[in-house]
Formats: C-alpha cells, sequence, structure tokens
C-alpha cells in the first residue's frame, strides 16, 4: 500500500466549475497536510496547508482534513484555465514529506 | 528572493557514468530533500537531511547512489555508475520546520542516461 492515494485523474471540468482533488494516506501519525501545484516542467509549489480537522479556506482554494478517515481534499471553486495542473498530496510526519502521484487537472475554457 | 537552486538542469550521460547533482537549499533552512519524478512513480523520496546530518537514505539505491551534506550550502546527490532506469527529474527542497513544515523546491535537475 502507497503511503499517500490519489486518483490520477485526468479530472476535467468546465471553467467556473468546483474542483474537488482527493487523498488518503496510510500514516496516522501524520501532522500536517500540505497541497502542492505543480505545472507541466516545473517544480511543486505550495498552495495550501492544513493542521487540524475541518476546512481551512484561502481564497478559492478549500482545504478539508478528516483525520479519523485519513482524508484530506482540496475544492477549488470557480476553476479557470489556469488551474490546469497536477495536484499533489503530502502529508509530513515529523520529518517526512511523502507526496502521491498526484491528480491532473483541466479546466476548459 | 530566496529559492533553492540546483546544477545541472540538464545532464545527458551514456550508462556508466558518474553522476553529480548539486544543491544550495534556501539560506537558514535545516532540512534539506532529494526527490526523484518520473511519469510512472511521481515524486519518491531519496534522502533527507536536518542540520547536515542524513536522517533517512532509505528511498535511495545504496549500491549507486549517495548523497551528502558537506556544508550547510551545499547538498550532492551522487549516481555512480548510471543506468537508464535513473532517467528522470531530480528535486531538491529546503525547509525550516519553524514554519510549519513548508517545502521549496529547486527546478529540478533533468537527468537521461543512454
Amino acid at each position: 500500500q502507497k503511503e499517500v492515494e490519489q486518483n490520477s485523474g485526468p479530472l476535467s471540468v468546465p471553467e467556473g466549475a468546483i474542483a474537488s482533488l482527493n487523498c488518503t494516506y496510510s500514516d496516522r501519525v501524520s501532522q500536517s497536510f500540505f497541497w502542492y501545484r505543480q505545472y507541466s516542467g516545473k517544480s511543486p509549489e505550495l498552495i495550501m496547508s492544513i493542521y487540524s480537522n475541518g476546512d481551512k479556506e484561502d481564497g478559492r482554494f478549500t482545504a478539508q482534513l478528516n483525520k479519523a478517515s485519513q482524508y484530506v481534499s482540496l475544492l477549488i471553486r470557480d476553476s479557470q484555465p489556469s488551474d490546469s495542473a497536477t495536484y499533489l498530496c503530502a502529508p509530513y510526519n515529523f520529518n517526512k514529506f511523502y507526496f502521491g502521484s498526484g491528480t491532473k487537472l483541466n479546466v476548459k475554457p | 528572493d530566496a529559492r533553492v537552486t540546483q546544477t545541472p538542469r540538464h545532464k545527458v550521460t551514456e550508462m556508466g557514468q558518474e553522476v553529480t547533482m548539486r544543491c544550495q537549499p534556501i539560506l537558514g533552512h535545516n532540512t534539506v530533500f532529494w526527490y526523484r519524478q518520473t511519469m510512472m512513480q511521481g515524486l519518491e523520496l531519496l534522502a533527507y537531511f536536518r542540520n547536515r546530518a542524513p536522517l533517512d537514505d532509505s528511498g535511495m539505491p545504496k549500491d549507486r547512489f549517495s548523497a551528502e551534506m558537506p556544508d550547510a550550502t551545499l547538498a550532492t546527490l551522487k549516481i555512480q555508475p548510471s543506468e537508464p532506469r535513473d532517467s528522470a527529474v531530480y528535486f531538491c527542497a529546503s525547509g525550516d520546520r519553524g514554519v510549519g513544515g513548508e517545502l521549496f523546491f529547486g527546478e529540478g535537475s533533468r537527468l537521461t542516461v543512454l
């Protein structure tokens, strides 16, 4: 079993819609959770972090965490073509960052 | 503008040759990670350091890979001998746990082993 599981996609949504990205993780002691965005040919960049159960909103992005279910998600409201990228989930456990394989998101104009 | 710097950006080499990739972490960051990214495997954690000490390199093929941090401004990843299956993009990332564990990535070193 992989430490981090994500649907590889591609997930296609029309411009203006809500994109929902999901991630499950196996390490119960993970403390912090991060979402990174990676454009094709570029390096990952941080877009959201969440540390406690519940929702955290930042602009058009909302991260949701449920530690009991070992589940974290990212919602992107009013999706834009510029959101088209691969989104990587990364639980952090004290010293280690493990990344999921990522979900490729396509936002169609 | 603080950033992680990696060299070389691109490297093409022949099987059996030694490859060394270098990383300059952001000044003041005390953790350094090496990742390898391929289409099939995604981002694989190879090794990481905290305060220059190697904490875990279990993700790294020990017979051919080695990672070191000779000083706080330089981390190296060496492959000897290289094989075609090592072809990938190698990312270095640095972080400061004082800011919640965020990692900052370099632009990556794209390695092609023929």
